[in-house]
């Protein structure tokens, strides 16, 4: 399997940053997304790192190491909307988006 | 519309009844991917179309399932026999490019509920 592995649920206050991590497994790499999923609703796309480093869109960054098998999502000025599952998925060696489980992010006021 | 549209939003269905789930992908998508989505977990693989090929269907979960894609451009996924554990939402999801390298434009998908 692709072994990704981010954490299950998050909590935070609106106004406040976090960073939701994800770890996969580094053979067969292509590239490394980022969706938000709102409760009953459709995936929607946030990013996607192929190069190491951090790439920056508005509130939200993400970061990737290649060599570590580590990705990390940073939401900043955290909204009540925010509130989300936020779902790591790894573009592996067939080029088919492998997805973890989701981290569920709340943000109380 | 622009999107990715999914019929029927919701389906019950009895045990050993036999289903339909039409998806309908942006118009010149190239790749059309279909993913089933079981109540707090993340989208789990099933099958993969580039065009009206498809590519990889590792992921289904058995013989009861099967998907075509016979003009490259609409996609079915039936479930023959169905059973308890098919309950799940399933997820279309297409790409202007091939494979998985390219943003994943999903639908709101079809929510399978097996009595």
């Amino acid at each position: 399997g692709q072994n990704i592995d981010q954490p299950t649920e998050m909590t935070a206050t609106e106004g406040a940053i976090v960073q939701i991590n994800c770890t996969y497994q580094t053979s067969g790499f292509n590239g490394l997304f980022w969706y938000q999923q709102h409760a009953g609703e459709a995936p929607t796309f946030l990013s996607y790192n192929v190069l190491d480093g951090l790439e920056e869109k508005g509130r939200f960054s993400s970061f990737l190491s290649r060599s570590k098998g580590y990705s990390y999502l940073l939401l900043k000025e955290l909204q009540m909307k925010d509130s989300a599952s936020y779902l790591c998925a790894k573009s592996g060696g067939s080029y088919i988006p492998t997805f973890g489980r989701g981290t569920s992010l709340i943000v109380h006021p | 519309g622009a999107g990715v549209s999914q019929s029927p939003r919701y389906k019950v269905a009895k045990r050993g009844q036999d289903v339909a789930l039409r998806c309908d992908p942006i118009s010149g998508h190239v790749s059309l991917f279909w993913y089933q989505q079981a109540l707090g977990q993340g989208p789990e693989f099933l099958t993969y179309f580039q065009n009206e090929a498809q590519l990889d269907k590792s992921g289904l979960p058995s013989d009861r399932f099967f998907a075509e894609r016979p003009e490259g451009s609409v996609s079915t996924l039936k479930i023959q026999r169905t059973q308890q554990e098919d309950s799940a939402v399933y997820l279309c999801a297409s790409s202007l490019v091939g494979g998985g390298a390219g943003e994943l434009f999903f639908g709101e998908g079809s929510r399978l509920t097996v009595l």
